[in-house]
């Protein structure tokens, strides 16, 4: 189907842990973003990319990788779990500026 | 820096109307708005590309004011599927391509 998909839908993960969070979209869109929601602080920007290979950060990036080898792919990478990155996290694509931006039905993490 | 946006919360009942203001100490080059219910993610409501611009989408309609750096949402006649938490989401930058969201504005339509 075509869209925008993340999975898993829900992780529960240990402290110290590495957990990967994907993100898949098949419009081809050449921008990507991974934001974060927390109550009281709206959507947070993690991490950005232009097209593949190019990606920035945003205005939340420590703790968290990101890599882009393929347009349609855009996975997000926790190295080391902390409590403070339970939340939920949702991916985004955009086919350019000033576009809208469509949402994945996000993750919810959990960080014991 | 977030976008800020105001109220934080409001509860209305079914047909009353609604301003959600977004503002921002930065240059505007674009506003987004979207809504979110409950346990799903946010969907496009409409983007105002230039000052003053409006833009309507049923009920709901925006203004940007671009000197004033902010823009308005307008819920006019509101429906109980009007609830949910609106954002505004700005793009940083001259052709910048990163939408920064404020903190959301929780609205309730009660019947």
């Amino acid at each position: 189907d075509a869209g925008i998909t993340q999975s898993p839908r829900y992780k529960i993960t240990e402290t110290g842990r590495q957990v990967t969070l994907m993100c898949h979209q098949t419009w081809s869109h050449s921008y990507m973003f991974w934001y974060r929601q927390d109550l009281g602080h709206g959507l947070r920007l993690i991490y950005y990319s232009a097209a593949a290979d190019i990606t920035d950060k945003g205005e939340v990036p420590d703790g968290y990788v990101v890599s882009r080898s393929k347009t349609e792919n855009f996975p997000l990478t926790l190295e080391s779990a902390t409590r403070s990155q339970t939340s939920v996290y949702f991916c985004a694509s955009s086919v350019g500026v000033n576009s809208p931006l469509h949402f994945g039905n996000g993750t919810r993490l959990t960080v014991t | 820096q977030q976008p800020v946006q105001s109220p934080q919360a409001v509860i209305l009942r079914e047909g009353e109307d609604a301003v959600i203001n977004c503002s921002s100490s930065k240059a505007l080059y674009s506003v987004h708005w979207y809504r979110q219910k409950h346990g799903e993610a946010p969907v496009f409501l409409m983007i105002l590309l230039k000052g003053g611009e409006q833009k309507g989408h049923d009920k709901i309609s925006a203004s940007f004011n671009e000197k004033k750096q902010q823009s308005s949402l307008y819920l006019t006649a509101s429906q109980l599927s009007y609830s949910g938490t609106y954002f505004c989401g700005t793009e940083m930058g001259t052709g910048g391509f990163k939408t920064i969201f404020g903190a959301g504005t929780r609205l309730f339509v009660k019947a």
